[in-house]
């Protein structure tokens, strides 16, 4: 089956720029996570989505960050006016709950100049 | 202290060696454990879950003391396929913690 789509693949864009990474989870899963991860370092935790429950934004960095997950299944991170510090891999996961196992997607390389 | 520790590596073994990576979590209440693989520039994929009596997997076998706070991840007669960072993740509730990882390399 499919899994967790992302687009786009990568992304350059100038600073000060707004953009939109998309994410589209594996069909059933009711969790959805936001990701990213700066060349050599470990995953930082951005937000999480629970079926119809608020999410857990507390990972977001600054409020330059949102996202919002649209029926339950797509969901759409924002970055407002990009800065530099932004550049990293952004990765999407879900999974069939709280607790278990995260399916990744191949993430948005974003580059900011 | 870090929620996720792991020894960065990396660890340089030869093919058909046993290599052991081990990592330690700072919240007791945890409730799950896993063991990720992330290959270069590649997104992270699930390994195997990690439970309490300990598990393996064809090569791989994890291990889990809650009391130390401790998962351990073995890999015995490594390929070079192998080569890849291990990420070491915890789960409290809604919230999975992740490692920075453990780079393995496995040379012929």
């Amino acid at each position: 089956g499919a899994g967790v789509s992302q687009s786009p693949s990568n992304k350059v864009t100038e600073k000060g720029k707004d953009v939109e990474l998309r994410c589209d989870p594996i069909s059933g899963h009711t969790a959805l996570y936001w990701y990213r991860q700066s060349l050599g370092q470990g995953l930082e935790f951005l937000i999480y989505f629970q079926g119809n429950s608020a999410p857990d934004k507390s990972g977001l960095p600054s409020d330059r960050f949102s996202a919002e997950r649209t029926g339950g299944s797509v969901s759409t991170l924002t970055i407002q006016r990009t800065q530099q510090e932004d550049s990293a891999v952004y990765l999407c996961a879900s999974s069939t709950g709280q607790g278990q196992p995260q399916h990744f997607g191949d993430g948005t390389r974003l580059s900011i100049l | 202290r870090k929620e996720v520790e792991q020894d960065p590596g990396p660890f340089n073994v030869p093919e058909g060696a046993t290599v052991a990576f081990n990592c330690t979590y700072s919240n007791s209440a945890s409730q799950s454990f896993f063991w990720y693989r992330q290959d270069c520039r590649k997104e992270p994929k699930l390994l195997m879950s990690v439970y309490s009596s300990g598990n393996e997997d064809g090569r791989f076998t994890a291990q889990l003391n809650r009391a130390s706070q401790y998962i351990s991840l073995l890999i015995r007669d490594s390929k070079l396929s192998d080569s890849a960072t291990y990420l070491c993740v915890v789960n409290f509730y809604s919230t999975l913690t992740f490692g920075k990882g453990t780079m393995l390399l496995v040379s012929p």
